[in-house]
Parts: C-alpha cells; structure tokens; sequence
C-alpha cells in the first residue's frame, strides 16, 4: 500500500528555519516524482514544485522559485520542504503527494503539515 | 505566470448533472487533471490525462476538453460529492504546473 507519511504540525516565529518532511512507502521511492502544495487558511491548492527523487532534479513554480528548497534523501525514502526565514504568511498546510510514471498529477497524497508562524 | 480559471461556485439538486469548468490558455497542449478536496482532507484525484478515471472513483465522474476549456461532469449528483474541486494543467512549455482556484459544488 503507497503511504506518505508527513511530519507533525509546526508553530514557529518569524525568522526561524523550517525543515518538514515527507515519508515514502509502499512503492519505489526513487522512481516516482514527489511534489509540495500549499493551502493557506481558506483558500486554494498551490502547486509549489516537484523533485525526483533517483536523481534530485527538482522544479519550482516560479512563484516558490527562491523562497523554499525542496530537496530528497533517497536512502530513507524522505522528501522534505524547508525554509530559512520564515514568514507570517506561510502559515499553511502543506501537503507532499507523489506522481504516478507519466503523468504529472498526483496521485496519493500525504495527510498534510500545518505550518503556523506567529510572533 | 499561468493562470487556470474556474468558477467560485456551482449548485446543482441531488440527482442532476453538474458541470465544472476550467479555462486556461495552453490546455489544448498540455494535459489536464481534477481533484477533489473535502473540508478537512487532503485532495483526490479524480480525474488525470484529461479524461482518464483512476481506479475507485465512480463513474459518474467524467470530463471533456474543447480548446481552451476543460470541464468535469458529475452525473447523478450525491450528497457526498459537495466538495471543493481544483483542475491542475502545466503552462505552455510544460516547466511547471499550477491549479485552478478552485470551484465549491453545492448540492442543494
């Protein structure tokens, strides 16, 4: 059974530095596409890039290009989304999800990180 | 940057037909696909490649294409179904993806 399995809700300040993470399982980490999405408070899906985990290519919506690095280790089926200063409006949740061999939607998804950063 | 556009909101009554629309420039050339998002859950996938249904999701679930608009089409409306629901296509280069904003089915 294909799980991804997200760690747990975060409070930090703005300022701080953030690394949440994504577990895979149940499938072959390295040859699946895993992407990030955000949701804001009431609001929309966000697609914010992707990466490949067998060779850490990685592709960023321009609107994310800069503000998150999303990078992979392979050797513990992990993808993780991280940020070096965070700021009051990256409250979210976030999602990872994996995209099944030639498609780019996703196809499972993970159950979410609430990410809240208040001073 | 790109941009898919959907309506806010669609109500349909138990039983009727519902029909989602999605616009955007490049979906005569790149694939699109649909989720659904109940409060609370993460999103589904119900519809991917433009047409194709995953295995679980109802077959009351289909969708089209014509040009610039995709639509999804829900026949046979169940209470079960009123959720948010987003398309998600690439841009014309296909470097990226994005997602609609995003349509609130009501089921009356």
């Amino acid at each position: 059974e294909v799980q991804l399995v997200q760690s747990g809700a975060e409070v930090k300040k703005p300022g701080e530095s953030l690394k949440i993470s994504c577990k895979g399982s149940g499938y072959n980490f390295t040859s699946n596409w895993i992407g990030w999405v955000r949701q804001m408070p009431g609001k929309g899906l966000e697609w914010m890039g992707i990466i490949y985990p067998g060779d850490s290519d990685t592709r960023y919506s321009p609107s994310f290009q800069g503000q998150v690095t999303i990078s992979a280790d392979k050797s513990i089926s992990t993808a993780y989304l991280q940020w070096s200063s965070l700021k009051a409006s990256d409250t979210a949740m976030y999602y990872c999800a994996r995209l099944p061999p030639d498609t780019y939607s996703f196809d499972y998804w993970g159950q979410g990180t609430l990410v809240t950063v208040s001073s | 940057s790109y941009e898919l556009t959907q309506p806010p909101s669609v109500s349909v009554s138990p039983g009727q037909t519902a029909r989602i629309t999605c616009s955007g420039d490049a979906l005569p050339k790149q694939y699109a696909y649909w989720y659904q998002q109940k409060p609370g859950q993460a999103p589904v996938l119900v519809i991917y490649k433009d047409t194709e249904r995953p295995s679980g999701i109802p077959e009351r679930f289909s969708a089209s294409s014509s040009g610039t608009k995709v639509t999804l089409t829900i026949s046979g409306v169940q209470a079960e179904d009123e959720a948010d629901y987003y398309c998600q296509s690439a841009d014309s280069t296909g470097t990226y993806e994005v997602f609609g904003g995003g349509t609130k089915l009501t089921v009356l």
